[in-house]
């Protein structure tokens, strides 16, 4: 059984730039949610896809979008970067939408915008 | 408008005793919580959680108890081993037809030999 994985590991980028990050879900799992995780801070919700679907979103800016793909891969997408998007952003994939369904977490991509 | 509160950022505990690591949250609509352990390079790990029908659930070494009127949780280790040394995350979702979970700050357990 393969685990979440997310590439890249790391990156670095221009503020104004635009990133694509990558995660591949764990085998069995259809429901994807993207976390950014700041420095000294608990992760904050993105948004959940499920069955290639967006199904809840947080706080986060129209510049945040996302895809996910049949095979239940996804990608998180950030346009016009800013300084604040600097994080760690983390990629969970369960069975099953919603908000009961464990999540199983990828080792994260660390971005860091100048 | 922080949720879930871990309002310890660090604890040290001697190896063999006790770890109490606490949370408490605001919004009475969460129902399902959960801890997860965080290593460094390391994405979170599903440590235990637990219903809000319940007060207690265990598994292993780990506890987690839930006091619904005082809207607390924490999560009890017993007995703590170096290896338990990282950063606990309390988390909490709910029937707001938002499927997320809530994160506290986060705790640095640290468990000396």
């Amino acid at each position: 059984e393969t685990g979440v994985t997310q590439s890249p590991t790391h990156l670095i980028k221009t503020r104004g730039q635009q990133v694509t990050l990558r995660c591949s879900s764990q085998s069995g799992h259809n429901t994807v949610s993207w976390y950014q995780q700041a420095l000294g801070q608990g992760p904050q919700f993105i948004f959940q896809y499920y069955r290639e679907e967006e199904n809840g979103r947080g706080n986060f800016p129209p510049r945040f979008s996302g895809l996910q793909f049949p095979n239940y891969s996804s990608e998180l997408n950030v346009n016009a970067l800013e300084l604040d998007d600097s994080a760690l952003y983390l990629c969970a994939s369960s069975f099953g939408g919603g908000s009961y369904n464990e999540q199983f977490f990828g080792p994260g991509t660390r971005l860091t915008v100048l | 408008d922080q949720q879930v509160k871990q309002n310890s950022p660090s604890l040290s505990v001697q190896e063999g005793r006790i770890s109490i690591l606490n949370c408490d949250y605001t919004n009475s609509m969460f129902d399902y919580f959960l801890w997860y352990k965080k290593y460094p390079a390391e994405g979170p790990t599903f440590l235990i959680s637990i219903s809000s029908i319940k007060d207690k659930n265990e598994d292993g070494r780990f506890t987690v108890f839930l006091n619904k009127s005082a809207k607390h949780l924490s999560l009890h280790i017993v007995p703590s081993q170096p290896g338990d040394s990282a950063v606990y995350f309390c988390a909490a979702s709910g029937t707001s037809g938002t499927y997320k979970y809530i994160f506290g700050t986060g705790t640095r357990l640290k468990v000396l030999a």
